[in-house]
């Protein structure tokens, strides 16, 4: 069975680099059939993609935050990280990590339960 | 490509039929995907390729449309099934989700 899971700080100071990191249980990050990424929403708010990256290395950037976004991966631990810098309060919201297959759905079928950051000082 | 929901917000009773449209900026093919999102929770997926159902998805859950315009339809209204929904066009790699629509109880 599919399991993605989020981890990282809850809370974040203004200015600082949030850090997190998606595991991955019953699917190989490598797999060709598969896009994985991060989604984010604020408190009462709607979901806005921030970056997901595919298995040939291809990696793709809200342009939105492009500037501040840097998304890694670690195959060996089936895990993908975000970094997103220069943190404000417009950045607080839960963060999902997701999966979103080739095919046949083309959509993202399978979702983290999401982490809450805040940021604050 | 954006993507406007409609209603932001509806009422409706158990046992109601309603109806969550969906237009995108410019054509999305049937790329076109639906999810239900209870409180507190990621997001499910519901609907894929604009009336594909999803593997454990109710069938009073049903899509349809093409290009620019997209419906979710509830067929009768169950207690399980107030909630946010969103609809996201795939046709972008990065696809953009419309701004929901939370159904409640009347």
């Amino acid at each position: 069975q599919l399991r993605l899971q989020e981890s990282g700080p809850g809370l974040v100071k203004p200015s600082e680099t949030l850090s997190l990191t998606c595991t991955v249980s019953g699917d190989s990050i490598s797999s060709l059939t598969s896009f994985w990424g991060w989604i984010r929403q604020p408190p009462g708010k709607g979901l806005e993609w921030i970056g997901s990256f595919y298995s040939t290395g291809t990696f793709y950037h809200n342009s939105s935050l492009r500037s501040r976004v840097t998304m890694s991966v670690d195959t060996s631990q089936n895990q993908f990280s975000l970094n997103l810098t220069s943190m404000t309060a417009s950045d607080t919201a839960v963060y999902y990590c997701a999966r979103k297959l080739v095919a046949p759905t083309e959509a993202l079928d399978s979702w983290g339960q999401g982490t809450l950051v805040t940021v604050s000082s | 490509i954006q993507v406007t929901q409609s209603p932001s917000s509806l009422s409706a009773s158990v046992g109601d039929r309603v109806t969550i449209t969906c237009r995108a900026s410019q054509s999305v093919s049937n790329y076109l995907n639906w999810y239900q999102q209870r409180p507190g929770k990621p997001p499910k997926l519901l609907i894929y390729a604009t009336s594909s159902l999803q593997s454990g998805v109710p069938s009073r859950f049903s899509g349809s449309g093409s290009g620019t315009d997209f419906t979710l339809t509830i067929s009768s209204l169950q207690p399980e099934d107030f909630a946010t929904y969103y609809c996201q066009q795939s046709y972008d790699t990065l696809g953009t989700f419309g701004q929901g629509t939370k159904l409640e109880i009347k």
